[in-house]
């Protein structure tokens, strides 16, 4: 099956710092990348969809000054979270879809951020 | 964000009962994708539906499109204690950007 690898998959940074997450498919090209956060017990809340080689789309409500998405390859999406505050604290995960009628998506294992 | 509506929110039940569980929504969707959660995990993916009526099975779950287009339905037979999790069902949006939405969940806890 289609593997989607992301890292790190817990990052602890303090307040003001910036955190890059990765988001590879490893065995398949991935033109859509989509980047969700979970809050706990709660469902996956779609943030922004990455397009490779163009600008990705943010969902109403995500800033996209503070939450920057590259999408520079077919397998590679990366998500920075600028300026990190406490309330930024949540569990990333992103998934990539697989190209065809099927539209698949496979995600990541996720990535948790604690920010002090 | 838009979401769809699971039920039931949380479930208990003995090893060995099968398990039902559903997705609604206002909205039409073109594919409906199961996936179950673990603790500190990403979603994995279970079951995919693209057709209306379609009745797909893997393993010990089955999984159906509603003929409406919308509502899917999720039946775990003769549970296991690694059945134990959050199942999410999740919906193609038929317009626009054609992303999925996610349901609310269905928390599953199987007493051995």
């Amino acid at each position: 099956g289609a593997v989607v690898s992301q890292h790190p998959s817990w990052v602890i940074c303090k307040s003001g710092t910036s955190v890059k997450i990765e988001c590879r498919s490893l065995d398949f090209q991935a033109t859509t990348m989509f980047w969700y956060r979970q809050f706990p017990k709660q469902s996956l809340m779609l943030m922004a969809t990455s397009n490779e080689g163009s600008k990705a789309t943010y969902e109403q409500g995500v800033e996209k000054d503070k939450f920057l998405i590259n999408h520079a390859s077919l397998t590679l999406s990366t998500l920075t979270v600028t300026s990190a505050h406490p309330e930024d604290s949540s569990f990333y995960i992103c998934s990539a879809r697989l190209a065809g009628a099927k539209n698949i998506q496979y995600f990541g294992a996720g990535t948790r951020l604690s920010v002090l | 964000g838009q979401q769809l509506n699971q039920s039931p929110q949380s479930m208990f039940i003995q090893e060995g009962e099968d398990v039902s569980m559903n997705c609604t929504s206002s909205s039409i969707f073109n594919t409906w994708l199961w996936y179950k959660q673990d603790p500190g995990e990403g979603p994995v993916l279970l079951i995919a539906l693209y057709k209306a009526g379609e009745l797909t099975s893997n393993g010990r779950l089955t999984a159906q499109f509603g003929i409406t287009r919308k509502d899917s339905f999720l039946n775990i037979s003769a549970s296991i204690p690694s059945d134990v999790g959050i199942y999410f069902c999740a919906g193609l949006t038929t317009s626009g950007t054609y992303k999925y939405i996610f349901g609310t969940g269905t928390r599953l806890k199987v007493l051995a």
